[in-house]
């Protein structure tokens, strides 16, 4: 069974603090590591795909780093603002299924 | 451009009643479709995917189905709901390879 973890479970943050979530997955057959932004009643958006060892992925003021021999792969905002205020869902791609974890739950508060 | 719809957005079924979830992608040829659900406090599970017509395969044994009548169409169905199926749905497509999946706007399902 292939498991995908993600902690912490939720954070609290408030506006301006920077903060980082963590995924582990399996390091064998990996194919690639989404990351993904959901708030709720929408469908996630994608926000990295990620496929190299020590691959560093930055949208604006968030960014992914990845290691795959490990399996992990680290999410940080800098400079959290209320509207970043979501479920962080990371995903690890085995040829044609994403297994996701249950997500980092991030709440900024103004 | 590609986009992807679902319907119905909302949906409030008794249990024992029947269920047909649609959804349809367009602008790309053979894509990879994927349904999901989500229940209350719970990640995303991936329920049924797709790799080209009339083949589906199951991650999770239960009383849900799945069909893919055309190429861009994902079908997912019930013959009698039970009250564990409420959840929010999603349906999902990629092209093969590592690429993105994108999602679709989503079926919140009630069985009362």
């Amino acid at each position: 069974i292939l498991n995908v973890e993600q902690s912490p479970q939720s954070l609290h943050v408030q506006e301006g603090d920077s903060t980082n979530f963590t995924c582990s997955f399996p390091s064998s057959n990996f194919y690639a590591l989404h990351w993904y932004r959901w708030e709720t009643a929408k469908s996630p958006e994608a926000l990295f795909v990620m496929t190299l060892n020590g691959d560093e992925k930055k949208k604006g003021r968030i960014s992914a780093t990845l290691n795959t021999k490990e399996g992990y792969s680290y999410l940080y905002i800098k400079g959290s603002q209320p509207e970043d205020s979501a479920t962080y869902l990371c995903a690890f791609r085995n040829t044609d299924k994403l297994i996701f974890g249950t997500g980092t739950r991030l709440q900024v508060f103004p | 451009s590609q986009t992807i719809h679902q319907w119905p957005a909302t949906l409030v079924q008794p249990v024992g009643s029947p269920l047909s979830l649609e959804c349809t992608v367009e602008g790309t040829s053979n894509p990879n479709l994927y349904w999901y659900r989500q229940a209350a406090g719970r990640g995303l599970q991936l329920l049924f995917y797709s790799v080209g017509i009339g083949q589906i395969s199951s991650e999770v044994p239960q009383n849900l189905s799945a069909s893919r009548p055309q190429d861009r169409q994902f079908i997912l169905s019930s013959k009698k709901l039970l009250l564990s199926d409420s959840g929010f749905y999603l349906c999902a497509w990629n092209i093969a390879g590592p690429l993105e999946q994108y999602f679709g706007p989503g079926t919140r399902l009630t069985v009362t």
